[in-house]
């Protein structure tokens, strides 16, 4: 597509349930981000995929967060047992490869709330 | 650890003057620095990249980007604001992933 896109737009969930965010990223980008943001704060680093295999997960907060990229386009973010603080807006990015030439192409990002 | 610094919260500027959002950085090795815009209700966009080379850089809407080495610096500039550049900005470092500041809001005055 032209851009990224991230579904649902907004989510609001009771306190255990369990949600899945999807990203759906530029066509022909190899490299997926995923990005945690709370008010007032900036983007905070989850996890980024390269094709398939994630590269770097080291910024999932604990193992009630996973993430899956099974066909090297879409991914989606998986929260187990939600916490009243996993409250954020989730950005997904996309970008041609990693490295340092390439900025980013961010979606509009999911607004998780949790009740 | 990489890392970016954005010293100020909130910077307000009069339309037609220069504006500076400032970003300092921590890096080992070479660094590779972003600025990235925030729209209000819109997702995050990239604006220009400081990799090797001219000091100055020249990214989108008319913003420029000064890498000073020795001061650890990487701040935004634009010669003259519009009110159209008030948003959130934000500073990042390359360590595989973008690293991000907490973000500068900057308000431009008509």
């Amino acid at each position: 597509g032209a851009g990224v896109s991230q579904t649902p737009s907004n989510k609001v969930t009771e306190k255990g349930k369990y949600v899945e965010l999807r990203c759906d990223p530029i066509s022909g980008h190899t490299a997926l981000y995923w990005y945690r943001q709370s008010l007032g704060q900036g983007p905070e680093f989850l996890i980024y995929f390269q094709g398939t295999g994630a590269a770097d997960d080291s910024g999932l907060p604990n193992d009630r967060f996973f993430a899956v990229r099974p066909e090297g386009s879409v991914s989606t973010l998986k929260i187990q047992r939600t916490e009243r603080g996993d409250s954020a807006v989730y950005l997904c990015a996309s970008s041609p490869g990693v490295g340092p030439l390439y900025g980013y192409t961010f979606g509009s990002g999911t607004r998780l709330t949790v009740v | 650890a990489q890392s970016v610094a954005q010293p100020e919260d909130q910077v307000n500027v009069a339309e037609g003057n220069p504006l500076t959002v400032k970003c300092t950085y921590s890096v080992s090795g070479n660094p590779y620095l972003f600025w990235y815009v925030q729209y209000p209700n819109r997702g995050l966009q990239f604006l220009l990249k400081y990799i090797t080379g001219d000091n100055l850089v020249k990214g989108s809407y008319g913003f420029e980007a000064e890498f000073n080495k020795s001061q650890t610096s990487f701040h935004l500039k634009k010669p003259s604001a519009l009110v159209s550049d008030s948003a959130l900005y934000f500073c990042a470092v390359r360590d595989g992933k973008d690293i991000f500041g907490k973000g500068t809001r900057l308000h431009i005055l008509p």
